[in-house]
């Protein structure tokens, strides 16, 4: 096991609603990087922090959100789901950045009607 | 623009024999190639890395992968597969100035038959 955690494992959510969804990093990685994974594809990147900062950020659009803490613990928002939002997403974090590893949490399934 | 290919959807060998699991990947300048292992309803779990140095980089659970430049290719091997390495293999990639961002190509399903 990584030492990352997601919460909720599993999610049910209708058409329109917001979604939260929480990652602990491992004991001392400063970085977060959130990625979406629909079934049957490899994990697609949302975004990046880095230091409670946003670093870097994919091909995703604003309604999905996040934010990391000081104790670098991260939150990734979705507003206004929609039926393709349905996945499972992947926390990840690091050490640092550069040539770091990220180490992955198991995922939270969101399904959404 | 930047991708990562794994040919190969699913890839079947016999318990004790070697296995090949196949990436090419197009990225500019030279990048950090990696390997994640997913086993069903789970997270990806790492594998190896490649960042610089020898061409040959060993892993967790007797893998090992081969970074060749002129091809652009990082493939996985095992010299002995194990019936326990049955599972879905992503191969991803970082260009250098692309801060934290994983590529990953679309997977390959491992199996592997006593």
């Amino acid at each position: 096991e990584t030492g990352v955690t997601q919460s909720p494992t599993h999610l049910i959510k209708t058409r329109g609603q917001q979604v939260t969804l929480r990652c602990s990093s491992q004991s001392g990685h400063n970085t977060v990087s959130w990625y979406q994974q629909a079934l049957g594809q490899g994990p697609q990147f949302i975004f990046q922090y880095y230091r409670e900062e946003e670093n870097g950020r994919g091909n995703f659009p604003p309604r999905f959100s996040g934010l990391q803490f000081p104790n670098y613990s991260s939150e990734l928002n979705v507003n206004a789901l929609e039926l393709d939002d349905s996945a499972l997403y992947l926390c990840a974090s690091s050490p640092g950045q550069g040539t770091d590893t990220q180490y992955f949490g198991p995922g939270t399934r969101l399904t959404v009607l | 623009a930047q991708s990562v290919a794994q040919p190969e959807d699913q890839v079947n060998v016999a318990e004790g024999n070697p296995l090949t699991v196949k990436c090419t990947y197009s990225v500019s300048g030279n990048p950090y190639l990696f390997w994640y292992v997913q086993y069903p309803n789970r997270g990806l779990q790492f594998l190896l890395k490649y960042i610089t140095g020898d061409n040959l980089v060993k892993g967790s659970y007797g893998f090992e992968a081969e970074f060749n430049k002129s091809q652009t290719s990082f493939h996985l091997k095992k010299p002995s597969a194990l019936v326990s390495d049955s599972a879905l293999y992503f191969c991803a990639v970082r260009g250098r100035n692309q801060g934290g961002k994983l590529i990953f190509g679309q997977g390959t399903e491992l199996s592997v038959k006593p």
